[in-house]
């Protein structure tokens, strides 16, 4: 039901590095920023990137965002127990004219 | 430190008008920032409901639009979500969040509050 698409969960091992994707279109990625959320149930999410790849001066460069087409790309290296969490895109949709939000993506760290 | 706090009924029946309230707090309301309402739930996932400017000036989700009013009051700190008609639909996870322009999206966010319609 989400106008973007997200894999509902990805795992890997601490130390390790793990990509979580965004897939939307040419009326919303294709031609607008997006931005990639932190969320641990109970707490506001935190912004991690913004406008597709620049990042708050407080996040770790351990987070990175990238965008190709109609896809965007949120890398995490060196996974962190810590790191257990829902992660989400969001971007505007011209066509719609709403913001729009992907469904999630639940990260365990084994 | 910015800081938004939401708070409101956590249940409304079901027909009536949902009424929720954003506190901003470390930050001037006034500032050149949009203020959002986003949703959350099990069958839609998050939805942005609508934003709102110091000066009044709002845009809502087309989806939403007939049965939304947000508004703000600048003396107060505040803004506000008003949802007419409600119906199960309705039940989420309501979050406040400040949209900046240095980001192109929605930066600091609330802790969010559950709504319930009940029948």
């Amino acid at each position: 039901q989400s106008v973007l698409t997200q894999s509902p969960s990805v795992s890997a091992a601490p130390g390790q590095k793990v990509t979580i994707s965004c897939s939307g279109s040419s009326s919303n990625i294709g031609k607008n920023f997006v931005s990639w959320f932190q969320h641990l149930p109970g707490t506001a999410p935190k912004l991690l990137i913004y406008k597709d790849d620049k990042r708050p001066s407080e996040i770790p460069d351990r987070f990175s965002g990238s965008k190709s087409g109609t896809s965007a790309t949120l890398a995490i290296t060196g996974l962190q127990t810590g790191d257990e969490a829902d992660y989400f895109c969001a971007t505007w949709d011209s066509s719609l004219s709403a913001r729009v939000f992907g469904g999630g993506t639940k990260l365990t760290v084994l | 430190q910015v800081h938004l706090q939401e708070s409101g009924p956590g249940m409304v029946k079901a027909s009536e008008t949902l009424s929720l309230t954003c506190a901003v707090s470390g930050y001037s309301i006034s500032s050149n920032n949009y203020w959002g309402w986003i949703r959350q739930s099990p069958e839609k996932g998050l939805e942005w409901i609508g934003s709102v400017y110091y000066s009044g000036h709002t845009y809502q989700n087309p989806s939403l639009k007939s049965r939304v009013t947000i508004s703000i009051d600048t003396s107060k700190s505040q803004f506000f979500l008003k949802v007419t008609s409600v119906t199960a639909a309705d039940t989420a996870l309501y979050y406040c969040a400040r949209f900046a322009d240095y980001s192109d999206t929605f930066d600091i966010w609330g802790q969010g509050t559950v709504v319930t319609v009940s029948s």
